[in-house]
This record gives structure tokens, C-alpha cells and sequence, in this order.
């Protein structure tokens, strides 16, 4: 198993651009999250997934989009960049043992916002 | 609202003595608390998590957590450390659909 899997590993932006990140994963989990670090901040939690066709907002939604076509994937899609969007975001599935369960992250994806 | 506060952004230990790190959830309801570690330039994974039962919590690497309901708190600790603890460990909780994360702690082993 690959596990969870993410593209690319580094993108660099022009404020205003669009682009999607990529994650995916072959454990069939139902839930799926995408996370953002910043410095001094720890790991903020932008759009979570329950399941294909379900998707709901965290704690730092706004800028950001995503769609659950797919059990296998969950793509986030940055509309219009903005230098605020610098960050390393990293995409989770969770087991299905309910909230309770651990989460695997994905390696990362560094984007930087010019 | 729930959260999770990491009372130390920075712990520097000497090498082979004891650490803990801090952490406190607030919440009224029962709660799933986690650990976990990013060791540099990778991304997380699991150490240990509370669901119920035994406060005493054993993980991985030698950590154990406690869970205090009293004091709302959920503690990392490891008797001895060694050079290769050298991470940022966070401490996470999760109820209803969501994980919300603290701001880590950044475990600095010295010689």
C-alpha cells in the first residue's frame, strides 16, 4: 500500500493563480482531511470529508475548495492565490473505526505564494 | 468551542533525562485525545491516543500520556530521551467530524 499520497511536493504560485493540490489514497478510508502548517501555529484543519459526495469546512475554509468524487481521492483547489497562502499542507485519511481512529498523513506539499 | 492548548512552544532536555510535554483540551463532553510526532521534514504520525479506560496511556518510541479528566489534561512523557526525539510533537482531539490540532511543541535534545 502506498498509503496516503500527495502532489506535488513544491509548487511556487503568482498571486492570483489557481491550481490544485492532489491527494490520494488506497486504504479505502471514508474520511479524508486537508490541513495547513504554519509556523507557530500547528496544523489548522481547512475541509474534511466523511465519505464520497460529502464534504464540510474547518477551522480555515475561505480560499479554498474541494469535492469528494472518489473515495481514493480528495483534491484541494486554491481559486485565486494569495501570498497568505503560503504554507506546507498535508492531506489525512482517517480508519474507519470512527472518531476515534488514527489518522495517516500524506509527505506534504510546500507551496509558496508570490 | 473546543480546543487544545500546547503550554510550551520549545522544550530543550538534556539527552537520557526525563521529559513532558504539556497539553490541555478544553471541553465539557467526553473527548478522543492523540499524540502525535513530525519528525523534520516528513509528515505526522501516531504516538499514542486516549479513547477510554486506563488513564495510563503507553505508545510508541517509549512515550505514555495521562489522561487527567479533573485538570483537562493530557501529558506526554518519556523517561529518557535520546537524540533521534528530536521533533515537534502535537497534541490533537477529536469530537463530532473534527481533529483539531495544538500548536506543537518543538523537543530539542541536548548533548
Amino acid at each position: 500500500n502506498a498509503g496516503v499520497t500527495q502532489t506535488p511536493k513544491f509548487q511556487v504560485l503568482k498571486t492570483g493563480q489557481s491550481m490544485t493540490l492532489q491527494c490520494a489514497q488506497d486504504m479505502n478510508h471514508e474520511y479524508m482531511s486537508w490541513y495547513r502548517q504554519d509556523p507557530g501555529m500547528g496544523l489548522r484543519l481547512i475541509h474534511y470529508s466523511v465519505g464520497a459526495g460529502i464534504t464540510d469546512q474547518g477551522e480555515v475554509p475561505n480560499g479554498y475548495n474541494v469535492s469528494r468524487s472518489t473515495t481514493e481521492d480528495f483534491p484541494l483547489r486554491l481559486l485565486s492565490a494569495a501570498p497568505s497562502q503560503t504554507s506546507v499542507y498535508f492531506c489525512a485519511s482517517m480508519g474507519d473505526g470512527g472518531p476515534g481512529s488514527e489518522q495517516y498523513f500524506g509527505p506534504g506539499t510546500r507551496l509558496t505564494v508570490t | 468551542a473546543q480546543s487544545v492548548t500546547q503550554l510550551d512552544s520549545q522544550v530543550p532536555v538534556f539527552e537520557e533525562a526525563p521529559v513532558e510535554l504539556r497539553c490541555n483540551y478544553s471541553s465539557s463532553v467526553s473527548v478522543y485525545l492523540f499524540w502525535y510526532v513530525q519528525y523534520p521534514n516528513q509528515g505526522l504520525q501516531l504516538l499514542l491516543k486516549y479513547l477510554s479506560g486506563s488513564t495510563l496511556v503507553k505508545g510508541i518510541n517509549g512515550f505514555e500520556a495521562e489522561f487527567n479528566k479533573s485538570q483537562t489534561s493530557f501529558h506526554l512523557r518519556k523517561p529518557s530521551v535520546h537524540i533521534s526525539d528530536t521533533a515537534e510533537y502535537f497534541c490533537a482531539v477529536s469530537r463530532d467530524d473534527k481533529i483539531i490540532f495544538g500548536k506543537g511543541t518543538r523537543l530539542h535534545i541536548l548533548p
